[in-house]
């Protein structure tokens, strides 16, 4: 149990261009969901937390007009790295928590992003 | 600002040597921390420490906190080349509905 699942898997974009990452609780109803953000032989950075049906709430340098995201139902949360540059190449995880105020995180397999 | 540091940042060891990665926290509101390997893709749980004293241990490996010093340490013995991972400790701020603050992450490559 306590699946969550990311596409796609990796993306290859243009500069200039948009990018839509999903993360989806499988087998269970994610209250939260956490968007991470790694650069090589970096550790995870947080970029947003989510609850669903509300607005995300970003980390300090996050622009959230340039990640934008989406949780709009209790499996499915969306970031889309809008006007994408060579600089946002990174790899980008999710994680689901069924509740609120909990340690209990599943990640995803991750998104890895090129953007040339 | 909640912190969690990590030492070494990497580490190269031969099979069936026997590693200890460092985590230290400065954290408000402590209530657990948390250890994870990572390989190619996402983090996978390994253990969370909630008291001071009490030895984790799966298989391996075996983690134990020191509250007194606001440090952990993992614990691999016998290393095989499967070990051979990022390692990430993190603190769950329960103030912030949970969110981790990872460490740096130690890197370790078991050479065969």
């Amino acid at each position: 149990g306590a699946v969550v699942s990311q596409h796609p898997s990796w993306v290859i974009c243009k500069s200039g261009t948009s990018v839509k990452i999903e993360c989806r609780s499988l087998d269970f109803q994610a209250t939260t969901m956490f968007w991470y953000r790694q650069f090589p032989k970096q550790s995870l950075m947080l970029m947003a937390t989510s609850n669903e049906g509300s607005k995300a709430t970003y980390e300090q340098g996050v622009e959230k007009d340039k990640f934008l995201i989406n949780h709009a139902s209790l499996t499915l949360s969306t970031l889309t790295v809008t006007s994408a540059h060579p600089e946002d190449s990174s790899f980008y995880i999710c994680s689901a928590s069924q509740r609120r105020i909990s340690y209990e995180q599943y990640f995803g397999p991750g998104t890895r992003l090129t953007v040339t | 600002e909640d912190k969690v540091v990590q030492s070494p940042l990497s580490l190269v060891v031969h099979e069936g040597d026997t590693v200890t990665l460092n985590c230290s926290y400065e954290v408000t509101n402590f209530r657990s921390l948390l250890w994870y390997k990572q390989e190619k893709k996402a983090p996978t749980f390994l253990f969370m420490l909630t008291s001071s004293g009490i030895e984790k241990k799966s298989g391996r490996l075996s983690s134990i906190l020191d509250k007194k010093e606001l440090s952990s340490i993992l614990n691999i013995t016998a290393t095989q080349t499967g070990d051979s991972a990022i390692y990430l400790c993190a603190h769950p701020n329960y103030n912030q509905g949970g969110k981790l603050i990872f460490g740096q992450g130690t890197e370790l490559s078991v050479k065969p």
